[in-house]
């Protein structure tokens, strides 16, 4: 148990539409990362969000953005969904103190879309 | 682009044997190293944050050596048992400034161990 939850759990959306998913963080930790992990793959780095800001993004198109919240929840939107974006999608929470702390995941959510 | 790549890809072994797989990553700009244990439909599971050329850390029958000089990193399972059957995956942070919280991943080791 990691304390991260995330949801749903498994969806499946039109090629074209728009989806949230939604992660809570495990309690005391400020920063919260969204991966993707597609069929064969490790797990991608889309970004991370730091007290409420985006403070970093891997190699993903605009579409794909996110909010954190004063809970330091989150969200990641991904709009005009393609057919490749079909993929788990892992949230990962930490707290920020240096090179030696553990960064925890939810279970993901598996993204199909049709 | 970071090249983070683990051997093997996957790996079958009888219950009792010892087994260890192998994490490849850049040996510069290093900041930490860490691995995990993924089950399927279960959250990654955190084993082992490695900061220290040198580092070796134990956690009951698994363990792990880290060498950053060379890039890579050894984790070590003695006397497999089927419950140890999962995804294997490290994941390294490159010291980069404030952006040293990213995660790269290799694409994982998969360990099934036979009863």
């Amino acid at each position: 148990e990691t304390g991260v939850t995330q949801s749903p759990t498994h969806l499946i959306k039109t090629r074209g539409q728009q989806v949230t998913l939604r992660c809570s963080s495990q309690s005391g930790h400020n920063t919260v990362s969204w991966y993707q992990q597609a069929l064969g793959q490790g797990p991608q780095f889309i970004f991370q969000y730091y007290r409420e800001e985006e403070n970093g993004r891997g190699n993903f198109p605009p579409r794909f953005s996110g909010l954190q919240f004063p809970n330091y929840s989150s969200e990641l939107n991904v709009n005009a969904l393609e057919l490749d974006d079909s993929a788990l999608y892992l949230c990962a929470s930490s707290s920020v103190s240096g090179p030696g702390n553990t960064i925890y995941f939810g279970e993901g959510s598996w993204l199909t879309v049709v | 682009i970071l090249n983070v790549e683990q051997s093997p890809q996957s790996l079958h072994v009888q219950e009792g044997d010892s087994t260890n797989f192998t994490c490849s990553f850049p040996s510069s700009n290093f900041y930490a190293l860490h691995w995990y244990r993924w089950e399927t439909a279960k959250s990654p599971e955190a084993l082992f944050v490695m900061t220290l050329n040198g580092d070796e850390k134990k956690k009951g029958r698994i363990s792990a050596t880290l060498n950053t000089k060379e890039g890579y990193s050894y984790l070590y399972i003695k006397g497999s048992q089927p419950e140890d059957s999962a995804t294997y995956l490290c994941a390294f942070r490159k010291n980069s400034g404030g952006s040293n919280y990213k995660l790269t991943f290799g694409k994982g080791t998969l360990l099934t161990v036979n009863p």
